[in-house]
């Protein structure tokens, strides 16, 4: 079955890097685009970017272009996504999501577990 | 961007009512909207997505309507499992944003 891991979450401070992983299995990898998804402790679902199926397309939220940088191995099942200079507010469960289809009309259709990321001093 | 509005923010309900819940986009999104649903502690769910859509295995109680900017969920007899956040999301256009989530209790 379709299966999305990330992992690479911790606790770290200001200003510092932190570099996430999405390992996925049970679907052909290559061939979906995917994104990352955020949710601070007791808000809502953020959108924070995408990354086409090729990898040749990407997309930042406004508050993390610039900082974040999304990317992809299909050799290796595997989405990344780096971030730098980390702020306090940064600090969320992040997901992965894969991309379904129906025509043009695109979806959500599985989410990872999440990873949690702690930006704190 | 196009901004979500979802309302209620929270709503309380027994097992058996029916219940709906609105989206509103801030520009036409045609029927570019998607619901998820997230239980306490569990990643988000896609419950309907091209606005009235059922993926294979969410229950007939849950369905979706609407076009344009306006949009419904409705859950037409609540069970104890429905007691969840509910969110809206369009894929219209990046980014994609979401509605701030609709919380569902039980009354």
């Amino acid at each position: 079955q379709v299966q999305l891991v990330e992992s690479g979450g911790g606790v770290v401070q200001p200003g510092r890097s932190l570099r996430l992983s999405c390992v996925a299995s049970g679907f052909t990898f290559s061939g979906h685009a995917i994104h990352w998804v955020r949710q601070a402790p007791g808000k809502g679902l953020e959108w924070v970017a995408l990354i086409s199926s090729t990898g040749s397309n990407k997309y930042y939220a406004a508050p993390v272009k610039g900082r974040f940088t999304i990317s992809r191995d299909n050799s290796q099942n595997t989405l990344y996504l780096q971030m730098n200079s980390l702020r306090e507010d940064d600090t969320a469960m992040y997901y992965c999501a894969r991309v379904g289809w129906f025509g043009p009309r695109k979806f959500f259709d599985s989410w990872g577990q999440g990873t949690l990321v702690t930006v704190s001093s | 961007d196009i901004q979500m509005t979802q309302s209620p923010s929270s709503l309380s309900a027994s097992v058996g009512d029916r219940v709906t819940i609105t989206c509103r986009a801030s520009q036409n999104i045609d029927i570019y909207l998607n619901w998820y649903q997230q239980r306490p502690g569990r990643a988000p769910k896609l419950l309907i997505y091209a606005a009235s859509s059922l993926p294979s295995g969410v229950p007939s109680r849950f369905s979706g309507s609407g076009s344009g900017t306006d949009f419904t969920l409705t859950v037409s007899s609540l069970q104890p499992e429905d007691f969840a956040t509910y969110y809206c999301q369009q894929s219209y256009i990046t980014p994609y944003t979401f509605g701030q989530g609709t919380r569902l209790e039980i009354k």
